[in-house]
């Protein structure tokens, strides 16, 4: 079956310090990788997404993933974390031949210390 | 841009009756909608995915007779819940995308209360 883990429930990062955020997945082919961050009581946003060429895409809010295809990895990283970037983060894959339906991780709660 | 909205944010209902959550988008034509649940700390459940004027496709598990979609026209998916119980209550979360368009928008969901 196909799949996307998200192994870290919870990260903690001081702030300032760079934060990364882990996603693998298992989906045949070479599929699309999303990644979207939901704050408390608000909406998922679109955070990145992977379609092809560079490995390394940047996003919103100065996040940025690299696309590593021999580990079927996509993780999220940020250079300096703020005390704002607090939130739950989705990795999303999309297969090629699918309706356009995404294979969710389960959530990555992120907290940023002062 | 690319903004979804979705009304109402919160509703509370009886057991035994319907209720309807719209999503609208707002600045694009949402060509496909899908309708999804989310179970408190954990991730989201699709439900049902539809594309302007055809019949919604229903996951696994999902009653489509229980859970009504509608994707009447290019900005707007109606979703109702018939016949609701307490276990209907969860976090209803509406998503789209434009022809074109790899990424998913989402509206902000609803917290649907049911007693």
């Amino acid at each position: 079956a196909q799949s996307v883990a998200q192994p870290e429930d919870q990260v903690n990062v001081a702030e300032g310090n760079p934060l990364t955020v882990k996603c693998t997945y298992s989906v045949s082919g070479n599929p699309y990788l999303f990644w979207y961050v939901q704050y408390p009581n608000r909406g998922l946003q679109f955070l990145l997404k992977y379609i092809t060429g560079d490995n390394l895409v940047k996003g919103s809010y100065g996040f940025e993933a690299e696309f590593n295809k021999s580990q079927t990895s996509f993780h999220l990283k940020k250079p300096s974390a703020l005390v704002s970037d607090s939130a739950l983060y989705f990795c999303a894959v999309r297969p090629r031949d699918s309706n356009y339906q995404l294979i969710w991780g389960a959530g990555t709660k992120l907290i940023i210390k002062p | 841009g690319a903004v979804v909205s979705q009304h109402p944010s919160w509703v509370i209902c009886k057991s035994g009756t319907s209720v309807k959550i719209e999503c609208r988008s707002l600045d694009f034509q949402a060509t496909t909608m899908f309708w999804y649940r989310q179970f408190p700390k954990q991730s989201l459940m699709l439900m049902a995915t539809s594309n302007e004027g055809s019949k919604a496709t229903y996951e696994q598990g999902v009653e489509k007779d229980k859970f009504l979609i509608n994707h009447a026209s290019l900005t707007l998916s109606t979703l109702t819940v018939t016949s609701a119980h307490p276990e209907d209550s969860s976090f209803y979360i509406c998503s789209a995308r434009d022809r074109g368009q790899y990424e998913q928008y989402f509206g902000p969901g609803t917290r649907l209360t049911v007693t």
